[in-house]
């Protein structure tokens, strides 16, 4: 298995611009996470989804984050519109249980200058 | 008070040292313990579960104290290789939520 696969690795907008990110999990795994990793604030989970379902996104900073997951093997996270303060490493995770351990894929580096 | 507690560092050892971290977690409904261990400008990776009667992978230790609240990991015979930052993970009961510690960050010098 390729593991969990991220696009972009890296990112560049504007403030103001839409940006997306996307995620392919492990295919099998019913669990999806994303995360956001800063240097103040380490690594937040945003959001996550069983099977495809989202179930608790209580860690979406405000309404300018979405994500979505339409199908076992595809998700994105959307920023619209961006701020500087969104620039962040974003994982995308997923697991086959909810209490064992996740595979985190490479990261989205985006910066919002 | 954070949720979770970790001893930022860095610490700074010498190959062949053994080093300790302690992490504290505040919710007395975590259920789940992890270590993960994440290289500069990569994921984090897991390391090691930790367990209620402790477990050993190698030259890591990993222990829990339900009634002190904490988890600890313990290196023995350090690497260089071993230079990372080492994340604490809990999971509360039912796994609805996941916090990470911040991180402990470790050098070991030749």
């Amino acid at each position: 298995d390729a593991g969990v696969i991220q696009s972009p690795r890296h990112e560049v907008t504007e403030m103001g611009q839409e940006v997306t990110l996307r995620c392919k999990p492990i295919s099998g795994h019913d669990y999806l996470f994303w995360y956001r990793q800063t240097m103040m604030r380490g690594l937040e989970l945003l959001i996550y989804f069983n099977n495809n379902v989202p179930i608790d996104d209580s860690g979406m900073p405000e309404d300018r984050f979405s994500a979505k997951m339409p199908n076992a093997s595809f998700s994105t996270l959307k920023i619209q519109p961006s701020e500087p303060r969104d620039s962040a490493v974003y994982f995308c995770a997923s697991s086959d249980r909810l209490n064992t351990e996740a595979f985190f894929g490479q990261g989205t580096r985006l910066t919002v200058v | 008070r954070k949720e979770v507690e970790q001893d930022p560092g860095p610490f700074n050892v010498p190959e062949g040292a053994t080093v300790a971290f302690n992490c504290t977690y505040s919710n007395s409904a975590s259920q789940s313990f992890f270590w993960y261990r994440q290289d500069c400008r990569k994921e984090p990776k897991l390391l090691m579960s930790v367990y209620s009667s402790g477990n050993e992978d190698g030259r890591f230790t990993a222990q829990l104290n339900r009634a002190s609240q904490y988890i600890s990991l313990l290196i023995r015979d350090s690497k260089l290789s071993d230079s990372a930052t080492y994340l604490c993970v809990v999971k509360l009961t039912g796994g609805f939520k996941t916090i990470f510690g911040a991180g402990t960050r470790l050098f070991v010098k030749a």
